[in-house]
């Protein structure tokens, strides 16, 4: 059964701290894996993964992709509190099915 | 550039009542998606369309739940009837490009059955 597991399922870490978000998957003819943020409302679209070891960099966040080992990692430094949310991955397949982890909840305290 | 656009933003009503969900994609988008999130099962994917054709409705928990896009700018999801377990936020979601391809999420109703 093709499925994407994240861990840790919540996390409480300081302003400033660096934390490390994790998202597997098994998915029969992987394509690409994204990464979301969900604050109060909607997901907003993160990254999107296709080749292995390229990392991808958005300001704190960044994210790599590493097919051999059939996951991913989101890193955030220096966090701050507006990084609170709920961070979703997403893998897909060739046939155009896709499958979401549970989420990784991020507190930032001040 | 205005967003995926839902509505209601909210809507609470008793078991055994029709309820309607509306959804705008964005223009130019060919791919629309229906979500369901709760605390307990997460994001689940409920139905999308490519083109305004259902492609995938295998999330579609029951017979209870339809959906239609009848045309490129308008899609509903329809329960009847309603039960307290379809309390949820729904979500819409269009992309361009296939589903592999970055989706842009609306800010979702949230549904009460009583």
């Amino acid at each position: 059964e093709d499925k994407v597991v994240q861990s840790p399922l919540s996390l409480v870490v300081h302003e400033g701290d660096t934390v490390t978000l994790n998202c597997s998957y098994e998915v029969t003819n992987f394509r690409s894996l994204l990464w979301y943020k969900q604050e109060k409302k909607a997901p907003t679209f993160l990254f999107m993964l296709t080749s292995s070891g390229i990392e991808k960099k958005s300001g704190r966040l960044s994210s790599i992709l590493d097919k051999k080992e059939l996951s991913s990692i989101l890193n955030i430094t220096a966090t701050q509190t507006g990084d609170s949310a709920i961070y979703l991955c997403a893998a897909t397949n060739t046939g155009n099915q896709f499958y979401f982890g549970t989420g990784t909840s991020l507190t930032v305290i001040p | 550039d205005a967003g995926v656009i839902q509505s209601p933003r909210h809507e609470v009503t008793e078991m055994g009542q029709e309820v309607t969900l509306r959804c705008k994609p964005i223009s130019g988008h060919d791919y629309l998606f229906w979500y369901r999130q709760t605390m307990m099962r997460g994001l689940e994917l409920l139905i999308y369309f490519n083109n305004n054709v259902p492609i995938d409705d295998s999330g579609m928990p029951e017979d209870r739940f339809s959906a239609k896009m009848p045309n490129a700018s308008f899609s509903t999801l329809k329960i009847q009837p309603s039960e307290p377990r379809d309390s949820a936020v729904y979500f819409c979601a269009s992309s361009t490009g296939g589903p592999g391809q970055p989706q842009h999420f609306g800010d979702g109703t949230r549904l009460s059955i009583l």
